[in-house]
Protein backbone atom coordinates (compact mmCIF):
# COMPACT_ATOMS: atom_id res chain seq x y z
CA UNK A 1 0.00 0.00 0.00
CA UNK A 2 0.89 3.70 -0.40
CA UNK A 3 3.69 4.90 2.41
CA UNK A 4 3.92 8.27 3.84
CA UNK A 5 4.30 11.09 1.16
CA UNK A 6 6.06 14.29 1.59
CA UNK A 7 5.78 17.26 -0.81
CA UNK A 8 7.92 19.04 -2.30
CA UNK A 9 11.09 16.85 -1.58
CA UNK A 10 13.31 19.79 -2.17
CA UNK A 11 12.82 23.13 -1.30
CA UNK A 12 15.31 25.96 -1.54
CA UNK A 13 14.10 29.28 -0.52
CA UNK A 14 15.55 33.25 0.00
CA UNK A 15 15.71 34.14 3.85
CA UNK A 16 13.09 35.75 5.06
CA UNK A 17 10.11 33.73 2.96
CA UNK A 18 7.57 31.41 4.25
CA UNK A 19 7.48 28.15 3.72
CA UNK A 20 4.86 25.39 3.68
CA UNK A 21 5.74 21.69 3.75
CA UNK A 22 3.09 19.02 3.28
CA UNK A 23 2.51 15.66 4.65
CA UNK A 24 0.08 12.67 3.47
CA UNK A 25 -0.46 10.44 6.06
CA UNK A 26 -0.59 6.39 5.48
CA UNK A 27 -4.03 6.20 4.67
CA UNK A 28 -5.79 5.65 8.15
CA UNK A 29 -3.13 6.40 10.92
CA UNK A 30 -4.57 8.60 13.53
CA UNK A 31 -0.99 9.67 14.86
CA UNK A 32 0.69 11.84 12.83
CA UNK A 33 4.51 13.72 13.89
CA UNK A 34 6.73 15.86 12.58
CA UNK A 35 10.31 15.85 12.70
CA UNK A 36 13.51 17.99 11.17
CA UNK A 37 17.14 16.69 11.11
CA UNK A 38 20.30 18.98 10.33
CA UNK A 39 23.19 17.39 8.67
CA UNK A 40 24.45 14.86 10.40
CA UNK A 41 22.64 15.41 14.08
CA UNK A 42 19.98 13.02 15.45
CA UNK A 43 15.72 13.71 14.64
CA UNK A 44 14.54 16.52 15.99
CA UNK A 45 10.76 16.26 17.40
CA UNK A 46 8.72 19.15 16.28
CA UNK A 47 5.03 18.45 16.68
CA UNK A 48 2.47 15.66 17.75
CA UNK A 49 -1.07 14.91 15.75
CA UNK A 50 -3.45 12.90 17.42
CA UNK A 51 -6.56 13.12 14.84
CA UNK A 52 -6.92 17.34 13.98
CA UNK A 53 -5.60 18.32 17.46
CA UNK A 54 -1.97 18.83 18.85
CA UNK A 55 -1.27 17.47 22.26
CA UNK A 56 2.28 18.04 22.03
CA UNK A 57 3.42 21.17 20.37
CA UNK A 58 6.35 21.32 22.79
CA UNK A 59 9.20 20.72 19.55
CA UNK A 60 8.34 23.70 17.63
CA UNK A 61 11.75 26.25 18.21
CA UNK A 62 10.40 29.18 17.68
CA UNK A 63 6.75 31.08 17.02
CA UNK A 64 8.09 30.94 13.02
CA UNK A 65 6.76 27.35 13.36
CA UNK A 66 3.54 26.30 12.80
CA UNK A 67 1.61 23.07 11.62
CA UNK A 68 -2.19 22.04 11.04
CA UNK A 69 -3.90 19.19 10.29
CA UNK A 70 -6.92 18.98 8.59
CA UNK A 71 -9.84 15.69 8.45
CA UNK A 72 -7.52 13.72 10.12
CA UNK A 73 -5.12 13.40 7.33
CA UNK A 74 -2.90 15.79 5.34
CA UNK A 75 -0.65 17.76 7.86
CA UNK A 76 1.38 21.50 6.35
CA UNK A 77 4.08 22.71 8.85
CA UNK A 78 4.83 26.36 7.75
CA UNK A 79 7.88 28.46 8.60
CA UNK A 80 7.20 32.12 8.38
CA UNK A 81 9.99 34.30 7.73
CA UNK A 82 12.74 31.63 7.48
CA UNK A 83 15.91 31.44 8.51
CA UNK A 84 19.24 29.62 7.59
CA UNK A 85 19.28 28.13 10.39
CA UNK A 86 16.11 26.45 9.44
CA UNK A 87 18.06 24.62 6.60
CA UNK A 88 17.04 20.79 7.33
CA UNK A 89 15.47 18.07 6.16
CA UNK A 90 11.48 17.98 7.54
CA UNK A 91 10.64 14.05 7.98
CA UNK A 92 7.30 13.07 8.53
CA UNK A 93 6.00 10.17 10.34
CA UNK A 94 2.67 8.50 11.09
CA UNK A 95 1.38 5.64 13.43
CA UNK A 96 -2.07 3.72 13.09
CA UNK A 97 -3.07 4.23 16.68
CA UNK A 98 -0.86 6.93 19.79
CA UNK A 99 -0.26 3.58 21.81
CA UNK A 100 3.80 4.18 23.00
CA UNK A 101 4.46 0.73 21.33
CA UNK A 102 3.36 1.63 17.82
CA UNK A 103 5.86 1.75 14.81
CA UNK A 104 6.24 5.02 13.26
CA UNK A 105 6.40 5.67 9.48
CA UNK A 106 8.64 8.05 7.91
CA UNK A 107 7.86 10.05 4.67
CA UNK A 108 11.09 10.30 2.53
CA UNK A 109 11.58 13.81 3.75
CA UNK A 110 11.35 17.40 2.72
CA UNK A 111 15.04 18.83 2.19
CA UNK A 112 14.57 22.75 2.54
CA UNK A 113 17.98 24.72 1.56
CA UNK A 114 17.31 28.85 3.14
CA UNK A 115 19.94 30.91 1.16
CA UNK B 1 22.62 14.40 30.70
CA UNK B 2 20.86 14.17 26.80
CA UNK B 3 18.04 12.02 26.67
CA UNK B 4 19.12 9.11 24.58
CA UNK B 5 22.94 8.73 24.01
CA UNK B 6 25.03 6.77 21.67
CA UNK B 7 28.58 6.34 20.67
CA UNK B 8 28.27 7.83 16.88
CA UNK B 9 30.98 5.32 15.49
CA UNK B 10 31.84 4.92 12.81
CA UNK B 11 32.25 1.03 13.34
CA UNK B 12 34.41 -0.29 11.39
CA UNK B 13 33.62 -4.24 10.89
CA UNK B 14 34.64 -7.14 8.26
CA UNK B 15 32.13 -9.04 6.77
CA UNK B 16 30.80 -12.15 8.89
CA UNK B 17 32.11 -10.05 12.52
CA UNK B 18 29.62 -9.44 15.45
CA UNK B 19 29.01 -6.28 16.41
CA UNK B 20 27.20 -4.66 19.51
CA UNK B 21 26.16 -1.17 20.43
CA UNK B 22 24.60 0.64 23.43
CA UNK B 23 22.77 3.14 24.08
CA UNK B 24 21.76 5.02 27.46
CA UNK B 25 18.49 7.14 28.06
CA UNK B 26 17.82 9.31 30.74
CA UNK B 27 14.12 9.25 31.47
CA UNK B 28 13.07 6.30 33.66
CA UNK B 29 9.27 7.11 32.99
CA UNK B 30 10.01 5.42 29.02
CA UNK B 31 7.43 2.52 28.52
CA UNK B 32 9.03 2.00 24.95
CA UNK B 33 12.50 0.95 23.12
CA UNK B 34 13.55 0.60 19.58
CA UNK B 35 15.86 0.57 17.24
CA UNK B 36 15.94 2.28 13.75
CA UNK B 37 17.99 1.78 10.65
CA UNK B 38 18.67 4.65 8.80
CA UNK B 39 20.45 4.72 5.06
CA UNK B 40 22.18 7.67 3.60
CA UNK B 41 20.19 10.38 2.77
CA UNK B 42 17.05 8.33 3.26
CA UNK B 43 13.76 7.78 6.28
CA UNK B 44 14.56 5.97 9.43
CA UNK B 45 12.65 2.21 9.42
CA UNK B 46 11.83 0.07 12.29
CA UNK B 47 14.07 -2.59 12.73
CA UNK B 48 12.96 -3.91 15.78
CA UNK B 49 11.42 -2.99 19.04
CA UNK B 50 12.97 -3.78 22.36
CA UNK B 51 10.66 -6.24 25.36
CA UNK B 52 12.30 -6.08 28.27
CA UNK B 53 12.78 -10.06 28.25
CA UNK B 54 15.05 -9.01 25.30
CA UNK B 55 14.31 -10.16 21.48
CA UNK B 56 15.86 -11.38 18.54
CA UNK B 57 15.35 -11.62 14.85
CA UNK B 58 17.15 -13.48 12.99
CA UNK B 59 21.06 -11.87 12.75
CA UNK B 60 19.54 -9.04 15.63
CA UNK B 61 19.53 -9.05 19.01
CA UNK B 62 18.25 -6.43 21.43
CA UNK B 63 18.15 -6.03 25.20
CA UNK B 64 16.96 -3.82 27.73
CA UNK B 65 18.41 -3.13 31.04
CA UNK B 66 15.54 -1.15 32.94
CA UNK B 67 17.88 -0.48 36.28
CA UNK B 68 20.84 0.90 34.28
CA UNK B 69 18.56 2.26 31.85
CA UNK B 70 20.68 1.43 28.88
CA UNK B 71 19.55 -1.09 25.71
CA UNK B 72 21.68 -2.80 23.21
CA UNK B 73 21.68 -4.25 19.95
CA UNK B 74 23.68 -7.17 18.80
CA UNK B 75 23.81 -7.88 15.31
CA UNK B 76 25.76 -11.30 13.98
CA UNK B 77 27.41 -12.14 10.88
CA UNK B 78 27.33 -8.86 9.75
CA UNK B 79 26.56 -7.91 5.77
CA UNK B 80 27.49 -5.86 3.28
CA UNK B 81 24.37 -4.65 3.22
CA UNK B 82 23.57 -3.96 7.44
CA UNK B 83 25.81 -0.16 6.38
CA UNK B 84 23.39 1.75 7.93
CA UNK B 85 23.48 4.12 10.65
CA UNK B 86 21.40 2.97 13.80
CA UNK B 87 18.66 4.83 15.86
CA UNK B 88 18.28 3.94 19.68
CA UNK B 89 14.66 5.67 19.92
CA UNK B 90 12.61 6.08 23.22
CA UNK B 91 9.20 7.33 24.38
CA UNK B 92 9.01 10.29 26.09
CA UNK B 93 7.51 8.79 29.18
CA UNK B 94 3.65 9.31 28.98
CA UNK B 95 3.55 10.48 25.33
CA UNK B 96 3.12 8.54 22.23
CA UNK B 97 6.10 10.79 21.16
CA UNK B 98 9.75 9.08 20.44
CA UNK B 99 12.68 10.70 20.89
CA UNK B 100 15.90 9.60 18.96
CA UNK B 101 19.64 9.41 19.53
CA UNK B 102 21.89 10.72 17.07
CA UNK B 103 22.58 7.35 16.25
CA UNK B 104 25.70 4.81 15.60
CA UNK B 105 27.11 4.75 11.95
CA UNK B 106 28.24 1.07 11.07
CA UNK B 107 30.34 0.04 8.32
CA UNK B 108 30.79 -3.27 7.15
CA UNK B 109 33.24 -3.68 4.52
CA UNK B 110 34.23 -7.12 2.17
Amino acid sequence: GAGVSQSPSNKVTEKGKDVELRCDPISGHTALYWYRQSLGQGLEFLIYFQGNSAPDKSGLPSDRFSAERTGGSVSTLTIQRTQQEDSAVYLCASSLIAGQADEQYFGPGTRLTVT
Amino acid sequence: RKEVEQDPGPFNVPEGATVAFNCTYSNSASQSFFWYRQDCRKEPKLLMSVYSSGNEDGRFTAQLNRASQYISLLIRDSKLSDSATYLCVVNRGGYSTLTFGKGTMLLVSP
